[in-house]
């Protein structure tokens, strides 16, 4: 069954602790994407990785950091330095180093709550 | 950079009645443009896509979109909606040149009414 798995489906953060979110998938997929998703605030991309070993910034990287060591894994730390976490996170993938005409696969999400 | 808006937070309508959702974009060159939509407890998936030709596309489930490139719009149409349509919309955008991710815009919500 082919597809994206974040794992866990929620998660709970305590002051100053840094969380990873996994996510996972098996479409052989070069390009993959986080997300933040916030009621009334749609998708902002947090990180994306068009090639294993490389990645870029998105438009609210602050406090977040990633890897991209192997194809199928691209993992998602949320570190204290983001104040404020909660919120909604999606990973998401496309085929091919061009986005251009790709369309995204998601996976189901995971939502991180501070204690 | 492109930025992407959606004119309304929360639409509600009755079974059957028509729907229009808005949406401009802000960019200078030449876009692909997405809506996807969000069943409640399911994952985003995509409704449809405008890369080139026929500035009219049709999706699934009765959805079609428009793009006028004059207004900088791609909004998205289904003339009767049922109550299984009720979910959030978003449209998308990403440059035709380069590798550039999808931004989004913030969602509208629909409601469909018995």
């Amino acid at each position: 069954d082919g597809g994206i798995t974040q794992s866990p489906k929620y998660l709970f953060r305590k002051e100053g602790q840094n969380v990873t979110l996994s996510c996972e998938q098996n479409l052989n997929h070069d390009a993959m994407y986080w997300y933040r998703q916030d009621p009334g605030q749609g998708l902002r991309l947090i990180y994306y990785s068009q090639i294993v070993n490389d990645f870029q910034k998105g438009d609210i990287a602050e406090g977040y950091s990633v890897s991209r060591e192997k194809k199928e894994s691209f993992p998602l730390t949320v570190t204290s330095a983001q104040k404020n976490p909660t919120a909604f996170y999606l990973c998401a993938s496309s085929s091919g180093t061009e986005a251009t005409n790709e369309k995204l696969f998601f996976g189901s999400g995971t939502q991180l709550s501070v204690l | 950079a492109q930025s992407v808006s959606q004119h309304n937070h929360h639409v509600i309508l009755s079974e059957a009645a028509s729907l229009e959702l808005g949406c401009n974009y802000s960019y200078g060159g030449t876009v692909n443009l997405f809506w996807y939509v969000q069943y409640p407890g399911q994952h985003l998936q995509l409704l449809l896509k405008y890369f080139s030709g026929d500035p009219l596309v049709k999706g699934i489930k009765g959805f079609e979109a428009e793009f006028i490139k004059s207004k900088f719009s791609f909004n998205l149409r289904k003339p009767s909606v049922q109550w299984s349509d009720t979910a959030e919309y978003f449209c998308a955008v990403n440059a035709r040149s380069g590798n550039t991710p999808l931004v989004f815009g913030k969602g509208t919500r629909l409601s469909v009414i018995a």
